[in-house]
């Protein structure tokens, strides 16, 4: 079946460590984003990448970083820069990209990272 | 720039009762309006979407919403509703000349009791 496979769906990580979460999707969408959800704030755009290669920042991109190298892959990672990284991540997918007038989004299952 | 507000952070409502969850966006430009569905440790579906012509859009699953240009609102209804409904609901926008960002409220939180 076609969708988007976020990994891991849970990490720990101590204070000042890097940390990477996986998104992969076999759609063959052309947009791929990561957004964080936290509690009462609803989802907030980190970065989004519209081909590979490419990339451009979100509202809340610092502490962040990502790449797309392949087209079916976006991994994020979580910097020891985020003040406060606790959160769920999640990662989605456009089939249309900008040119499609209509940003309806496939989402993965989600990453749930806790800073210890 | 756009916002959308979700007034409402729970709603609970017990099984069969019709429930309305509100959704108002601000913007300056024509949008397309969507609802999405969260279930517990799961990612966002699609419910509903409103890109263009009538304003009344409906789910498979008995959800309608309907687009109010005056109002600026876009509410989500369901005249009866079932435990499996449990969930949060987002409400999002996006306006025609930057369809790559997409704006979400702060969810609704919908709990269903018996």
């Amino acid at each position: 079946d076609g969708g988007i496979t976020q990994s891991p769906k849970y990490l720990f990580r101590k204070e000042g460590q890097n940390v990477t979460l996986s998104c992969e999707q076999n759609l063959n969408h052309d947009a791929m984003y990561w957004y964080r959800q936290d509690p009462g704030q609803g989802l907030r755009l980190i970065y989004y990448s519209q081909i590979v290669n490419d990339f451009q920042k979100g509202d809340i991109a610092e502490g962040y970083s990502v790449s797309r190298e392949k087209k079916e892959s976006f991994p994020l990672t979580v910097t020891s820069a985020q003040k406060n990284p606790t959160a769920f991540y999640l990662c989605a997918s456009n089939q249309q990209g900008v040119k499609s007038g209509a940003n309806v989004l496939t989402f993965g299952a989600g990453s749930r990272l806790t800073v210890l | 720039a756009q916002s959308v507000t979700q007034l409402d952070s729970q709603v609970p409502v017990f099984e069969e009762a019709p429930v309305e969850l509100r959704c108002n966006y601000s913007s300056s430009v024509s949008v397309y309006l969507f609802w999405y569905v969260q279930y517990p440790n799961q990612g966002l579906q699609l419910l509903l979407k409103y890109l263009s012509g009538s304003t009344l859009v409906e789910s498979i699953n008995g959800f309608e919403a309907e687009f109010n240009k005056s109002q600026t609102s876009f509410h989500l209804r369901k005249p009866s509703v079932h435990i499996s409904d449990t969930a949060e609901y987002f409400c999002a926008v996006s306006d025609w000349g930057n369809t790559d960002k997409l704006i979400f409220g702060t969810g609704t939180r919908l709990q269903v009791f018996p």
